[in-house]
């Protein structure tokens, strides 16, 4: 199965955007790029997920490298309320497009 | 809407005992999942559910049996309770899958 490479920890100030990368080099075509946070002691919230194109909703924007290898999740302002885990997924077709977590990347931020 | 509720929120348990975790949403969602998740790691999927009646084996089902008799409902058991099922326990619900999934605030259990 398609993996995902994440950095451990990332750290943003207050009110600056906040890019976080995501390396899938090995993505199928029919694989979608799923991203979802864990906020402390608290169950994963859904963020945004993509397919080919760049998309935008009201917590995030997804862009997705051309060749699909890499994506990232862009928050445009941070709060301090966006600090978590964030997961970068893959569903692929193979498993029926169940989630598999890794570790995520731990986003501090900053007052 | 409540969205997904897990009960109990804690529990401590001795080893051998027995136990369920009882997942609902309410909304109206057919697809159902328990996960758990150990300190520092993701999340993994222990069972899961397509629909009404049905169950299916997730990465690490071994210990669980689960069951979805109604489709709101989706129950996680513990047969004889080990100390390496302490864990925080997450149920999930989603449409479909590929789906956004929608998880409840979870459980921790404890087992001694």
């Amino acid at each position: 199965d398609a993996k995902t490479t994440q950095p451990n920890s990332m750290e943003s100030n207050e009110e600056e955007p906040v890019h976080l990368p995501c390396n899938h080099s090995t993505i199928s075509g029919t694989d979608y790029i799923h991203w979802y946070r864990q906020l402390p002691s608290q169950g994963p919230e859904y963020v945004i997920h993509g397919l080919t194109s760049n998309v935008n909703n009201r917590m995030a924007s997804l862009a997705i490298a051309e060749d699909r290898k890499s994506s990232t999740l862009i928050l445009h302002r941070a709060t301090l309320r966006d600090a978590a885990v964030y997961y970068c997924i893959l569903t692929t077709l193979r498993s029926n497009y169940k989630l598999t977590f890794g570790k995520g990347t731990l986003l501090t931020v900053n007052p | 809407n409540a969205g997904v509720t897990q009960t109990p929120k804690f529990r401590v348990l001795k080893t051998g005992q027995s136990m369920t975790l009882l997942c609902a949403q309410d909304m109206n969602h057919e697809y159902m999942y328990w996960y758990r998740q150990d300190p520092g790691m993701g999340l993994r999927l222990i069972h899961y559910s397509v629909g009404e009646g049905t169950t299916a084996k997730g990465e690490v089902p071994d210990g669980y049996n689960v069951s979805r008799l109604k489709k709101q409902n989706f129950l996680l058991g513990l047969e004889s309770a080990a100390p390496s099922q302490t864990s925080v326990y997450f149920c999930a619900s989603s449409y479909a899958f590929n789906y956004e999934q929608y998880f409840g605030p979870g459980t921790r259990l404890t087992v001694t």
